[in-house]
């Protein structure tokens, strides 16, 4: 397997423009997270699903961001209008829900809004 | 919710010492506690991991152990080589898989 992929690695946007980034998970898992990393706050869990259904998204800064996961291979995040502080490293995971195992992590999409 | 506090927030030890890094976590729920390290313009990997049922796991240089009572738990890397310089992330999490992370330690190892 190809591991989680994330579309696009980096995206360059104006302020108040819609971004969304994309999220393949590993096939055969069922759980899978959206997670947002700035040098001031860290890692930061913004919304987790299982079997396609948004299980906690009390993470989400506002309502101008929204995930959604139509079937279990895609997920996406998306941010609008956009804003300068929306400005990070945004970063998909994926794992089996049963067991509390492993998270894999893809490789990232870095935002900047100008 | 959980919360995962880490110490130190930038660690620098010499080639072939040791370094450890502290986690405490809030719930006492929390059952799963994964290590993670992270490279620059990478995304997080898991190294170690330890459930609640267990108090120590080693792997080769890595060792975590965990303090139930105390709710702590802790990273040890001995003969540290430049390699392993990096972000390192613990994490604690519940059956439900809610995954929360600490705030990270930058180890340097310099040669």
């Amino acid at each position: 397997d190809a591991g989680v992929i994330q579309s696009p690695r980096h995206e360059v946007t104006e302020m108040g423009q819609e971004v969304t980034l994309r999220c393949k998970p590993i096939s055969g898992h069922n759980s899978l997270f959206w997670y947002r990393q700035t040098m001031m706050r860290g890692l930061e869990l913004l919304i987790y699903f299982n079997n396609n259904v948004p299980i906690d998204d009390s993470g989400m800064p506002e309502d101008r961001f929204s995930a959604k996961m139509p079937n279990a291979s895609f997920s996406t995040l998306k941010i609008q209008p956009s804003e300068p502080r929306d400005s990070a490293v945004y970063f998909c995971a994926s794992s089996f829900q049963v067991g509390n195992t492993e998270a894999f992590f893809g490789q990232g999409t870095r935002l900047t809004v100008v | 919710g959980e919360n995962v506090e880490q110490h130190p927030s930038t660690l620098s030890v010499q080639e072939g010492d040791s370094a450890v890094i502290k986690c405490t976590y809030s719930d006492s729920a929390s059952n799963y506690f994964p290590w993670y390290k992270q490279e620059l313009g990478k995304g997080p990997q898991l190294i170690i991991d330890i459930r609640s049922n267990v108090g120590e796991k080693k792997d080769q240089r890595i060792a975590v152990t965990l303090n139930k009572t105390a709710k702590h738990f802790s990273l040890h890397i001995t003969e540290t080589q430049p390699e392993d310089s990096a972000v390192y992330f613990c994490a604690a999490s519940k059956n439900n898989n809610d995954m929360r992370f600490g705030a990270g330690t930058r180890l340097t190892v310099k040669p």
